[in-house]
């Protein structure tokens, strides 16, 4: 069975844009998870999708978003980056809400 | 506020020694915890978990201890090898007394291995 997949694993940008990761789950997997990880914080909780609706958010500002389609790839989107955005990007699939999450490679995002 | 603190951000040991990893968590209540290992440029892996109703956990070189009374955990990691140099998560699953549904993550502590 494959795993968790992100594209793209590298990522830079300049202050100012928008950027877009995408997240593909291990098949059969409804629940997405995302993560941002920096050195100073280590893995902060973004966002929860299930089925298609949001469940649960961290606590991050507006900018962040996310979106999960029917076949339980989700995106999530960053708009107006700013230096602090440059951190890991994390997505985790699991089977169902409150389930063992299985983490895929990560987004690197540099934000310049 | 934090519920589970790693309070060490670094590690370093030498190769064949035992590493130590701490963890303190802040509900008696939670019942469930979890050790995460990362290496860069790459997702965390699920390394070993601890029920509160053992005091250890033991997985070839990997060993959890909990200490109740002291909302405590520890991995232990003998010998310490090169490919051990890493992140270390301790965690909360989501259930029980982690009304989130979500992990709690600590905020990690990178083990060096020194040869």
């Amino acid at each position: 069975k494959a795993g968790v997949t992100q594209t793209p694993r590298y990522l830079i940008k300049t202050r100012g844009q928008q950027v877009t990761l995408s997240c593909s789950p291990i098949s059969g997997h409804r629940s997405v998870s995302w993560y941002q990880q920096t050195p100073g914080q280590g893995l902060q909780f973004l966002f929860e999708y299930f089925s298609e609706t949001q469940r649960n958010k961290g606590n991050f500002p507006g900018r962040f978003s996310g979106r999960q389609f029917s076949n339980s790839r989700s995106e999530m989107n960053v708009s107006t980056l700013e230096l602090g955005d440059s951190a890991l990007y994390l997505c985790a699939s699991s089977p169902q809400l409150a389930a063992e999450q299985f983490f895929g490679p990560g987004t690197r995002l540099t934000v310049l | 506020d934090q519920q589970v603190k790693q309070n060490s951000p670094s590690l370093s040991v030498q190769e064949g020694r035992i590493s130590i990893l701490n963890c303190d968590y802040t509900n008696s209540m939670f019942d469930y915890f979890l050790w995460y290992k990362k290496y860069p440029a790459e997702g965390p892996t699920f390394l070993i978990s601890i029920s509160s109703i053992k005091d250890k956990n033991e997985d070839g070189r990997f060993t959890v201890f909990l200490n109740k009374s002291a909302k405590h955990l520890s991995l232990h990691i003998v010998p310490s090898q090169p490919g051990d140099s890493a992140v270390y998560f301790c965690a909360l699953p989501p259930r029980g007394a982690n009304r989130d549904d979500k992990i709690i993550f600590g905020k990690g502590t990178r083990l060096h291995i020194l040869p």
